[in-house]
C-alpha cells in the first residue's frame, strides 16, 4: 500500500511570490492535515480536510488556503511568501481524521521543504 | 491552555546506552498520547500510542510509559543504536467533540560511537 506522497520534495520561491503543495493520501484515507514545522517551534497545524470540506484551521493568516479534491487529495497554496514562510510542510492522512471521537492514527508524508528568498 | 512540553529539548548518547525522553502535557480532557520519530528530513512515524488504561506499551527497544494522573509520559530506548539518531516528537489529543491534537516540540537524540 503506497504511502502519502508530497511534491514537489524541494523548492525555492523569492518573497512575495505564491507556492502550491500537493499531497496524495493513503487510498482510502478521507482525512488531510497540513503542519508546518520550523526548527524550535515543532509542528504547527495549518489546517484539517475531510470529505472535501475543512474541518479545522490552525491559527495562520489568510495567504495559508487549501482545498481537498473528490479524490482525497489535498493541495495548500500559500500566497506573497514572506522570509518566515521558510519551512518544512507535512501533510497527514488517517481514517477518521484528527478531530471528533475518532483517533485515528496519522500518516505522514516525506514534506515539501520551502526555502523563502 | 492545552500544552506538551518535552525534555531535554536535545540529548546525545553513545551507542549502546539507555535513555529516557520524557513528555509533560497539561491536555485535558485526556484521550491519547502517541510517540512519533522522526528522522531528519523525513516524515514522522508513530512509535506507540496510549489510552487513558494502559500503563506501559513497547515497540522493540522503545517502552512508552504513562501516568495519567500526574500527566506525564516517558519514552525509554533501551541499547540504543545509531539508527535511533532522530526528533521524538509527543503528541497528545484530548476527547469531545473539540477534539484536537496538541504536539510537543520534540527532543533531538543523538547516537554516537
Amino acid at each position: 500500500k503506497a504511502g502519502v506522497t508530497q511534491t514537489p520534495r524541494y523548492l525555492i520561491k523569492t518573497r512575495g511570490q505564491q507556492v502550491t503543495l500537493s499531497c496524495s493520501p493513503i487510498s482510502g484515507h478521507r482525512s488531510v492535515s497540513w503542519y508546518q514545522q520550523t526548527p524550535g517551534q515543532g509542528l504547527q497545524f495549518l489546517f484539517e480536510y475531510f470529505s472535501e470540506t475543512q474541518r479545522n484551521k490552525g491559527n495562520f493568516p489568510g495567504r495559508f488556503s487549501g482545498r481537498q479534491f473528490s479524490n482525497s487529495r489535498s493541495e495548500m497554496n500559500v500566497s506573497t511568501l514572506e522570509l518566515g514562510d521558510s519551512a518544512l510542510y507535512l501533510c497527514a492522512s488517517s481514517l477518521a481524521g484528527t478531530s471528533g471521537a475518532n483517533t485515528g492514527e496519522l500518516f505522514f508524508g516525506e514534506g515539501s521543504r520551502l526555502t523563502v528568498l | 491552555k492545552n500544552q506538551v512540553e518535552q525534555s531535554p529539548q536535545s540529548l546525545i548518547i553513545l551507542e549502546g546506552k539507555n535513555c529516557t525522553l520524557q513528555c509533560n502535557y497539561t491536555v485535558s480532557p485526556f484521550s491519547n498520547l502517541r510517540w512519533y520519530k522522526q528522522d531528519t528530513g523525513r516524515g514522522p512515524v508513530s512509535l506507540t500510542i496510549m489510552t487513558f488504561s494502559e500503563n506501559t506499551k513497547s515497540n522493540g527497544r522503545y517502552t512508552a510509559t504513562l501516568d495519567a494522573d500526574t500527566k506525564q509520559s516517558s519514552l525509554h530506548i533501551t541499547a540504543s543504536q545509531l539508527s535511533d539518531s532522530a526528533s521524538y516528537i509527543c503528541v497528545v489529543r484530548n476527547t469531545g467533540t473539540a477534539s484536537k491534537l496538541t504536539f510537543g516540540t520534540g527532543t533531538r537524540l543523538q547516537v554516537t560511537l
